[in-house]
């Protein structure tokens, strides 16, 4: 079945990058694209940015400029890196399949915490 | 980038009907297709797929949801409110990069 699970460290401080994975299964990389998106405490949903199936990454343009979205095919994964970290990125983050359109399958998120 | 448009809270009884709106910035609609999807979100829980498309219910999804509108104007109704329904919804378009949510409606009971 397909499953998504993201993965990283629940505690970056200021200033510092974050890297997060997602490893899915129960499908290839190369047949669907796979998207970022975060939640900050309390709030909503904002999309931050994708891997489509055929490699090409599409940005927020708010994140754009400290953004990094890549993948390794062989071993199902999806990476996220983003640089300069501030309190407010401070979110649950979750990768997500893009099912041409809807968000059909989500992984259950993974809270980073940016604090000193 | 196309903006969405949801009312925070919406009061409900248990057994009477919710109705949760969503206005886009622009059409999300091609032809008769409406790239709108609806998602639940409960605390502590990844958002899911209840409705894509506008009206196309997502497996597993009770027939008490139910989904409709073009254009600029989508409704997710949910008939009747069961207590398992207590959540967040959020409405999200395709058709446009990047895609976009609404903001979210927070659904209570009265």
């Amino acid at each position: 079945q397909v499953q998504l699970k993201e993965s990283g460290p629940g505690l970056v401080q200021p200033s510092q990058t974050l890297s997060l994975t997602c490893t899915v299964s129960g499908f290839s990389l190369m047949d669907y694209s796979v998207h970022w998106v975060r939640q900050p405490p309390g709030k909503g949903l904002e999309w931050m940015g994708r891997m489509k199936y055929d490699g090409d990454t599409y940005y927020n343009s708010a994140l754009k400029s400290r953004l990094s979205i890549s993948r390794d095919t062989s071993k199902s994964q999806v990476f996220l890196k983003m640089n300069s970290l501030q309190t407010e990125d401070t979110a649950i983050y979750y990768c997500t399949r893009a099912d041409y359109g809807p968000f059909a399958y989500w992984g259950q998120g993974t809270l980073v915490t940016v604090s000193s | 980038d196309i903006v969405l448009t949801q009312s925070p809270v919406l009061a409900v009884s248990l057994g009477q009907r919710a109705t949760i709106s969503c206005r886009a910035s622009q059409s999300v609609s091609i032809s008769s297709i409406n790239l709108m999807h609806w998602y639940q979100q409960k605390p502590g829980q990844q958002p899911k797929l209840l409705i894509y498309r506008a009206s196309n219910l997502a497996s597993g999804i009770p027939a008490r949801f139910s989904g409709s509108g073009s254009g600029t104007d989508f409704t997710l109704t949910i008939d009747p409110v069961q207590a398992d329904d207590i959540a967040a919804y959020y409405c999200q378009q395709s058709r446009e990069s990047p895609p976009t949510f609404g903001g979210g409606t927070k659904l209570e009971l009265k």
